[in-house]
């Protein structure tokens, strides 16, 4: 069985800060991909990166940037400077290349105020 | 060109109830699934349809069912509506894949947020 956790529920900040949401995951496949998702309050997942299980480079798009560890099983999301439009849920998630199922952490709000 | 498209986006039932909820993919996608999102369970897996066929379920009730037509376009039906059925319902699309292997894009819309009083 899948899981994805997100030991942090709530992650409140001032603007310009940086702030970094966990995710932790178990699977037993070796091949699968992993996903950061934002939910602002229109309630839409708006895909933000997917990374596939043998690509363990660290990648970086504007703000984001996202560290994958195998060894530890991590995939961590990073906001720099942070700002009032980032506040929204943020989901982790996890497939398996054969599936079509997506397994959700439980979700991080981030809250940035100005 | 259009994104993933969700019918009602509000609706409110009474226990006892039946519900349809309505997805049309981004065109040329032909898998639809379904996912429920509340506090309490956050977001589950309730059904993936490709090809009129359903090819994933999640461990949902028979309550929940659904259907894929020709046009990829996708329905949701829960039946004798509990209190507990009030979530947000996301269906997201994608190309579907069958014989290569899923990379997982998914195409979210905005949800169905059901209401069960």
């Amino acid at each position: 069985a899948q899981k994805v956790t997100q030991a942090q529920t709530e992650i409140s900040v001032v603007e310009k800060e940086d702030v970094t949401l966990d995710c932790v995951y178990e699977t037993r496949d070796t091949t699968y991909y992993l996903f950061w998702y934002k939910q602002p309050p229109s309630g839409e997942l708006v895909f933000l990166i997917r990374r596939n299980s043998f690509d363990e480079q660290n990648e970086i798009s504007g703000r984001y940037s996202w560290n994958f560890q195998k060894s530890t099983s991590s995939f961590n999301f990073t906001i720099t400077a942070s700002q009032v439009v980032d506040s929204a849920v943020y989901f982790c998630a996890l497939i398996k290349a054969a599936g079509n199922k997506l397994t959700f952490g439980g979700g991080t709000r981030v809250l940035v105020k100005p | 060109k259009a994104g993933v498209t969700q019918t009602p986006r509000y609706l409110i039932k009474t226990r006892g109830q039946q519900v349809t909820l309505s997805c049309s993919p981004i065109s040329g996608h032909r898998s639809v699934s379904w996912y429920q999102q509340t506090p309490g369970q956050g977001l589950q897996f309730l059904f993936e349809y490709f090809s009129e066929t359903q090819r994933n379920k999640g461990n949902f009730p028979g309550r929940f069912s659904g259907r894929q037509f020709s046009n990829s376009r996708s329905e949701m039906n829960v039946s004798t509506l509990e209190l507990g059925d009030s979530a947000l319902y996301l269906c997201a699309s994608s190309l579907g894949g069958g014989p290569v292997p899923n990379t997982g894009e998914l195409f979210f819309g905005e949800g169905s947020r059901l209401t069960v009083l």
